[in-house]
């Protein structure tokens, strides 16, 4: 089965600064990989997603993300974070043949400072 | 525009009652979810559906069951509701790629 570990609970940042989300996936074949984000009362926006091709994937918000194999890694970067983005994010892995089941990690929330 | 509702954002029930939770999308999607989401533990899956009147268990499934009469709605039931399923409830569904759309989600309080 399929698994994907956020190691990052709580990340501060200032606004303006650079961001970088770290997540790391088990599973035996290529995933679908994806990042949501939920800001405070509200359900999950998706970011972005990976299915094949190019490794290096963008999003909305100036949010991307880059598939790393070896590394079992899928990364969230911003160059410049804005205050609007502070948030909770997800990062989440699916497997071919499971009725587009995803599995969640455990989520990173982000802080932002003026 | 893709929408994905849930009846109610607030509810507060007591111990057991049995509850209710709709959900409703408009995007003729085969395939939906029933989620709960705590602090630290992220999303964990209850119940999915792929096909109406068709469903499975998710990882977390005791204490809950599901109903899908209508391909846009999936309801999710707390048949006696206890204190620990106090929880945020996210419905999400899908049309058959792993691209989920979540509803804004029902904070439940069981008191």
């Amino acid at each position: 089965a399929q698994s994907v570990t956020q190691p990052d609970i709580h990340i501060t940042v200032s606004e303006g600064a650079s961001l970088e989300l770290r997540c790391n996936y088990s599973y035996g074949a290529t995933p679908y990989l994806f990042w949501y984000v939920q800001s405070p009362g509200q359900g999950l926006q998706l970011l972005l997603k990976y299915f094949s091709g190019d490794t290096l994937v963008q999003g909305i918000k100036g949010f991307e993300a880059e598939f790393k194999r070896s590394q079992s890694s899928f990364n969230l970067r911003k160059p410049s974070v804005h205050w609007s983005d502070a948030a909770e994010y997800f990062c989440a892995v699916g497997a071919t043949g499971t009725a587009s089941k995803l599995t969640f990690g455990t989520g990173t929330r982000l802080q932002v400072t003026l | 525009d893709v929408k994905v509702t849930q009846s109610s954002r607030y509810l507060v029930k007591r111990t057991g009652e049995k509850v209710f939770l709709e959900c409703v999308q408009d995007m003729d999607h085969e395939n939906m979810f029933w989620y709960r989401q705590d602090p630290g533990l992220g999303l964990r899956l209850i119940y999915f559906s792929y096909d109406v009147k068709m469903k499975e268990k998710g990882d977390i499934p005791e204490g809950y069951s599901v109903s899908r009469e209508k391909k846009e709605r999936f309801s999710l039931i707390l048949e006696s509701a206890s204190t620990n399923q106090t929880s945020m409830y996210l419905c999400a569904s899908t049309a058959g790629g792993h691209e989920q759309y979540f509803g804004p989600g029902t904070r439940l309080t069981v008191t």
